[in-house]
């Protein structure tokens, strides 16, 4: 069974442009949660999606930030227009309804210069 | 507030002794407590979870890790150390009062550095 993947792996960008990254969550994974580790820092949530719902988006830092889970299988999340403080990795997770444990994606590393 | 400590950013161990990871969490109720390992250049993997029941958990790779709860303490441990087990290993809780598709907090990551 193929793991979550995200998309791309990295990405550097200068202040002001825009990126997109995607993640594609493990099949039959209702619930789909973004999150950030910016340098040296703790992994902070950014949003959840059961399907294509929007369950809790608290940890979204401001509205340059806009996620979609467009028929409640794949996910973006666009950053427009990138900041500085926007850089980190940028994980994916996805569970199975009910299941505790959230299996996570390899990242994308964004470097706003 | 949910909060996860953990409290060494490093901890070094040589091959073939046993490590301990420590962390202690903070939640209002009863928590649901994970830990996950990054190994470099990839993705967190889970290694283990204390939902309820016996406080001695077992998870991936040989790796182990005891519940206290009157030390609100949730510390990794492995008997015998590999050099393959140096990455960065994170702890994370949730409130088991909300719902359990609910997010998770972490810790700020320990990095385990295994000597040969």
């Amino acid at each position: 069974e193929a793991g979550v993947t995200q998309f791309p792996s990295h990405s550097v960008i200068e202040k002001g442009q825009t990126v997109t990254l995607r993640c594609d969550p493990i099949s039959g994974h209702d619930n789909l949660y973004w999150y950030r580790r910016v340098m040296g820092k703790e992994i902070k949530f950014l949003l959840h999606f059961v399907k294509e719902s929007k369950q809790d988006e608290s940890g979204m830092p401001n509205n340059r930030f806009l996620a979609e889970r467009t028929g409640g299988t794949y996910s973006t999340l666009k950053v427009q227009p990138a900041e500085l403080e926007d850089s980190g990795v940028y994980f994916c997770a996805s569970s199975f309804r009910g299941l505790y444990e959230q299996y996570f994606g390899p990242g994308t590393r964004l470097t706003v210069t | 507030a949910q909060s996860v400590a953990q409290p060494e950013d490093q901890v070094n161990v040589a091959e073939g002794n046993p490590l301990t990871v420590k962390c202690t969490y903070s939640v209002s109720g009863n928590p649901y407590l994970f830990w996950y390992v990054q190994y470099p250049n990839r993705g967190l993997q889970f290694l283990l979870k204390y939902i309820t029941g016996d406080n001695l958990v077992k998870g991936s790779y040989g790796f182990e890790a005891e519940f206290n709860k009157s030390q609100t303490s949730f510390h990794l441990k492995k008997p015998s150390a590999l050099v393959s087990d140096s990455a960065l290993y994170f702890c994370a809780v949730r409130d088991k009062r909300v719902n359990r598709d609910d997010k998770i907090i972490f810790g700020k990551g320990t990095r385990l550095h295994i000597l040969p």
